[in-house]
């Protein structure tokens, strides 16, 4: 089925160790986005592209990079995890006519 | 600044009963609102968006809102619970041309009593 595939589902960090969190779509989106879970907060957005090429910060971006090299893929990188980016993370893409389609999410322990 | 406001982080109600679930934003434009639905240990699911057509959008399982800009509110309700409504609740907004910036607010968990 189309939609918005991310990997790991899971995954156990220790602090300052690095990681690529993956991001797939295939419904040819110009959009893409990176959200982060936590309790009680709702989702806060971490980065976001307009297309390839094009990546720009949203209101938590701190510890994170990202790079749109190409319209399917928009990976999330951990520089070095620290405990407070503990959290569930989103990947989601729309093509701006309808609503954004997110992924199942990838749930982040850092120990 | 978009931000946006659910009234209640917790509702229960009924199976067969209507619920209402509350959401108040704060926009500078003209905005998108969204109504998303989580279920446990899973994705987002897009109930419904209003962009400026008409105010009251049906949208999937039998939920509406209704935009009404004097009250800056945009409530989510359904005639009649059901079991599998047991889920949270996400009220969003954007103001980008593009949509490409959504504030969520925090989730209100819905409880269906049987």
């Amino acid at each position: 089925n189309a939609g918005v595939t991310q990997t790991p589902k899971f995954q156990v960090l220790k602090t300052g160790q690095s990681m690529t969190l993956q991001c797939a779509q295939d419904m040819n989106h110009e959009y893409m986005s990176w959200y982060r879970q936590d309790p009680g907060m709702g989702l806060r957005l971490i980065h976001y592209s307009v297309g390839a090429g094009i990546t720009d910060q949203g209101e938590v971006p701190n510890g994170y990079n990202v790079s749109r090299s190409t319209t399917e893929d928009f990976p999330l990188r951990l520089l070095s995890a620290a405990p407070s980016q503990t959290s569930v993370y989103f990947c989601a893409s729309t093509n701006r006519v309808n609503g954004y389609t997110f992924g199942s999410g990838t749930r982040l322990t850092v120990v | 600044a978009q931000s946006v406001t659910q009234l209640d982080s917790h509702v229960s109600v009924s199976e067969g009963t209507p619920v209402l679930l509350r959401c108040n934003y704060s926009s500078s434009y003209s905005p998108s609102l969204f109504w998303y639905v989580q279920h446990p240990n899973k994705g987002l699911q897009l109930l419904l968006k209003y962009t400026s057509a008409a105010t009251l959008v049906k949208g999937i399982n039998g939920f509406e809102a209704e935009f009404k800009k004097s009250e800056t509110s945009f409530h989510l309700t359904k005639p009649s619970a059901h079991m599998s409504d047991a889920a949270e609740y996400f009220c969003v907004v954007s103001e980008s041309f593009g949509n490409e910036k959504l504030t969520f607010g925090t989730g209100t968990r819905l409880t269906i009593i049987p």
